[in-house]
């Protein structure tokens, strides 16, 4: 089972911020939150991810709460190309047999219209 | 190559027949996983590779599944008896190796779409 829970939809119009919202309640001290995308017909692509401090790349922003038990991934001027499914998961650190298993929930379906 | 490529891209085959799907991962990439997803669904773990071993075949659905790697490189995913509900799009993606206090990211492939008829 997947351990976050996100929204099943969301709209944003072109060239606004995009807010993702994920729960992520029962994460250990010893998993990274990491955010994919899927766009129509392609396999899943990174974004971005983070342990605790909020993080920023060329494509999104990842803010984490203190508590680390919810996240919200940032797309900030949102384009009709970040249409796509986002996906939020957790991932242990390191080296267990688990580290592997990326879980993938059903993710949240973002729309950008014009 | 430049990316996780698999082949091929598109598959059609009888119910019963056996199919070989192919993953060729980013060169260095120790860790190699294989997802599918059926239509209008999300991602379902299959298996994990760790260089040639695998850690976790706990997503493999029957014992028609298998998966190879040879030589920590291509991988080889098997469905034996093809059954319609095996439908899906198969996705592979790779990384590198797991560290203590680092982390990275998977690269997927575009995946190779199964239809059983």
């Amino acid at each position: 089972d997947a351990k976050t829970t996100q929204p099943p939809s969301m709209d944003c119009a072109e060239g606004r911020a995009a807010n993702l919202p994920c729960n992520h309640s029962t994460i250990s001290g010893n998993e990274y939150v990491y955010w994919y995308r899927q766009i129509h017909s392609q396999g899943p692509q990174y974004i971005i991810h983070g342990l605790k401090n909020n993080e920023t790349n060329e494509m999104a922003s990842l803010i984490i709460t203190e508590d680390r038990k919810s996240s919200t991934l940032i797309l900030p001027h949102a384009t009709l190309r970040d249409t796509a499914v986002y996906y939020c998961i957790v991932r242990p650190r390191g080296t267990t047999d688990s580290w592997g298993k990326l879980q993938f929930g059903a993710g949240t379906q973002v729309v950008v219209t014009p | 190559g430049a990316g996780v490529s698999q082949s091929p891209s598109n598959k059609v085959t009888e119910k019963g027949k056996d199919v070989e799907l192919r993953c060729d991962p980013i060169s260095g990439h120790t860790a190699l996983y294989w997802y599918r997803q059926s239509l209008g669904q999300g991602l379902e773990f299959l298996i994990y590779f760790q260089g040639n071993s695998a850690p976790d075949k706990s997503g493999l659905p029957s014992d028609r599944f298998s998966a190879e790697r040879t030589g920590g490189s291509v991988s080889t995913l098997t469905i034996q008896r093809t059954q319609q509900e095996d439908s899906a799009v198969y996705l592979c993606a790779s990384s590198l190796a797991p560290r203590t206090g680092m982390n990275t990211e998977a690269f997927f492939g575009q995946g190779t779409r199964l239809t059983v008829v």
